[in-house]
């Protein structure tokens, strides 16, 4: 089994940079990514796995890995950037379950 | 552009059976991986499993052999059975498609479309 460990909330004052951490044993074989939640709507991937960006996704999210914790940092934070952050995952025991972390509430002040 | 959609009873009686069925248009669902995933209200996300039009299915064992995915390439519609549901069982129901990207450093799975979800309430 795999647990991916979050920090339960984060703030940032607007236009500063913020980094939100996701731990865990099986970060060390596999990471795929982050997802952002706003209120009352569906993840939407921001970074696939350690630091690719999708389209229309601004370049201010940028990911890294090292280790057991990936990261993932907004430089110069907005206000449209309050949500909740989850990192994801594969199980370690080799079986490819997905996981998540428990995910990040991010407020921008 | 791929759309995703949801549908199904939002009220199950506890012990019965939860059926959703995702509808995809805008592509087909030939060549990916279709997920289930769900957050219990005010929780995180959780993945329930995923099926590959191959039949490939692969499910969270802590959902103890109650799950069955399955799919329909003629009706391009992904669906989710979960037998004996509780309380526990209440959340909103996503599907989810996922796809590779590779870059140097390797592969990585990715949730790249999703639908908006469907609430499905778990009722005594």
């Amino acid at each position: 089994s795999s647990e991916l460990t979050q920090d339960p909330a984060v703030s940032v004052a607007l236009g500063q940079t913020v980094r939100i951490t996701c731990q865990g044993d099986s970060l060390r074989s596999y990471f795929e990514g982050w997802y952002q939640q706003r209120p009352g709507q569906a993840p939407a991937l921001v970074i696939s796995g350690i630091n690719h960006r999708p389209s229309g996704i601004p370049d201010r999210f940028s990911g890294s890995s090292s280790g057991n914790t990936a990261s993932l940092t907004i430089t110069g934070a907005q206000a449209e950037d309050e949500a909740e952050y989850y990192c994801s995952s594969r199980d370690s025991s080799g079986n490819l379950f997905w996981v998540f972390g428990g995910g990040t509430k991010l407020t921008v002040l | 552009q791929v759309q995703l959609q949801e549908s199904g009873p939002g009220l199950v009686k506890s012990s019965k059976t939860l059926s959703l069925t995702c509808s995809v248009s805008g592509g087909s669902i030939s060549n990916y991986y279709w997920n289930w995933i769900r957050q219990s209200p005010g929780k995180g996300l959780e993945w329930i499993g995923y099926i590959y039009p191959s039949g490939t299915t692969n499910y969270n064992p802590s959902l103890n052999n109650r799950v069955t995915i399955s799919l329909d390439t003629s009706t391009n519609q992904v669906s989710l059975k979960l037998t004996s549901v509780t309380a526990t069982d209440t959340a909103v129901y996503y599907c989810a498609r996922q796809d590779t990207y590779c870059a140097g450093s390797g592969c990585f799975d990715m949730f790249d479309y999703w639908g908006q979800g469907t609430l499905v309430t778990v009722s005594s």
